[in-house]
Formats: structure tokens, C-alpha cells, sequence
């Protein structure tokens, strides 16, 4: 099984409400990642965590909130989004293997804040 | 700071030919390059990985090789097909669990 998947595929939420995204694999990979993608611009880091632990957070606004409740699944906590947080959500995993590093990429979620 | 450029930004070309997309990168201190395609609102599939200690990766129709000297990796796609139309993103890593700094992709179009 070499699939990454990731629920729901869209979501439209309003600027009070909160939500979650989830990604899941069964790869045994131990790296999670999410991506941020707008519209014609190439995926851009957000968080990464290693080992159920978070590693990176490249600045996140704290409306965004990432949970790795354990080593197959990632959440992504959505709260008093703005507008412009609309994008494609992708959550992407890795193994921890010194001759692979390979990321495999879930099919996104398509958010739409109004 | 890695930097990933992509050329061209877009690419039209007629059913049949071979044709060739760049990516270019600023620090070659990376541990593999991989390649991705990617459809309108769809997520990223990978085509080729290509490891730092390795020249090139083939894949059916693909050929991906990285100079990691220079900086530079191509994707050569053979016989091109409408189905592939799409956009190619390339993206370095530095290692486990580190970012992939991605190019900003090239839009292909192939004419029937």
C-alpha cells in the first residue's frame, strides 16, 4: 500500500466555524507533512512532524493547528480562517531511509473559506 | 537559502514529439531530486526519484538524469501523448523529515 489518503476532498467553511482535515497512510512512514497550495503557484511547507513529533512549523499563522495523534495519522485543526486561506491542503509522508526520502502526496483538500 | 527555478514556464507542443523540461537548483547539497506531475486541482504524483549519488532514472516514457554539480536535472519525455498533459513540478530534499523546496513547475500542453 503505497497510498496517502486525505478527507474530506473539498470543504467550505465559513470564518467562525472549525473544522479539521485528515491524512492517513500505512506505509510506515515516520515523516508527515502539510503543504499549502494556491492556485498556479507550486506546494509551500507548513508543518512537518518526525516521530509523532512536531519538527518544523514555517511560520503558520496559530489558526492552524497540526495533531499527530499517531504514526499513520496527521490532522490539521482549522479555526477562524480567513479568505485568503483558500487553497489545496496536501499532506505528503516519507520513510525514514537514509537511500529513499521519497514523499508521497495525499490528493489534497480543496478549502474554500467564505 | 535553496533556490529551484523551472524552464520553460510553459510548453505547447504537438502529439508525437519528444521534449525536454529543466529544473535548475542553487545548493547542491540535496540528498535526492524528485519529479511530480500534477493535474488540474489534483494532488502530486511522483514520477521519478532520482538519488544524489545517481545520474538518471527511467520510467517508460520518462528519463529523468541530475547533475548535481551544475545544479541542473531534466525530464526528457518520449513520444508525448494529450495524457500528459500537465503540470511537472521538480523538488529537491535535503534529507528525512526536511522540506521539499519545490519549482514553481512547467505547464504542458500536447496537441492531438
Amino acid at each position: 500500500d503505497t497510498e496517502v489518503t486525505q478527507t474530506p476532498k473539498h470543504l467550505v467553511m465559513g470564518m467562525t466555524n472549525k473544522k479539521s482535515l485528515k491524512c492517513e497512510q500505512h506505509m510506515g512512514h515516520r515523516a508527515m507533512y502539510w503543504y499549502k497550495q494556491k492556485a498556479k503557484k507550486p506546494p509551500e511547507l507548513m508543518f512537518v512532524y518526525s516521530y509523532e513529533k512536531l519538527s518544523i512549523n514555517e511560520s503558520v499563522p496559530s489558526r492552524f493547528s497540526p495533531e499527530c495523534p499517531n504514526s499513520s495519522l496527521l490532522n490539521l485543526h482549522l479555526h477562524a480562517l480567513q479568505p485568503e486561506d483558500s487553497a489545496l491542503y496536501l499532506c505528503a509522508s516519507s520513510q525514514d531511509r537514509s537511500d529513499s526520502y521519497e514523499q508521497y502526496f495525499g490528493p489534497g483538500t480543496r478549502l474554500t473559506v467564505t | 537559502k535553496q533556490e529551484v527555478t523551472q524552464i520553460p514556464a510553459a510548453l505547447s507542443v504537438p502529439e508525437g514529439e519528444n521534449l525536454v523540461l529543466n529544473c535548475s537548483f542553487t545548493d547542491s547539497a540535496i540528498y535526492n531530486l524528485q519529479w511530480f506531475r500534477q493535474d488540474p486541482g489534483k494532488g502530486l504524483t511522483s514520477l521519478l526519484l532520482i538519488q544524489s549519488s545517481q545520474r538518471e532514472q527511467t520510467s517508460g516514457r520518462l528519463n529523468a538524469s541530475l547533475d548535481k554539480s551544475s545544479g541542473r536535472s531534466t525530464l526528457y519525455i518520449a513520444a508525448s501523448q494529450p495524457g500528459d498533459s500537465a503540470t511537472y513540478l521538480c523538488a529537491v530534499n535535503r534529507g528525512y523529515g526536511q522540506n521539499f523546496v519545490f519549482g514553481p513547475g512547467t505547464r504542458l500542453s500536447v496537441l492531438p
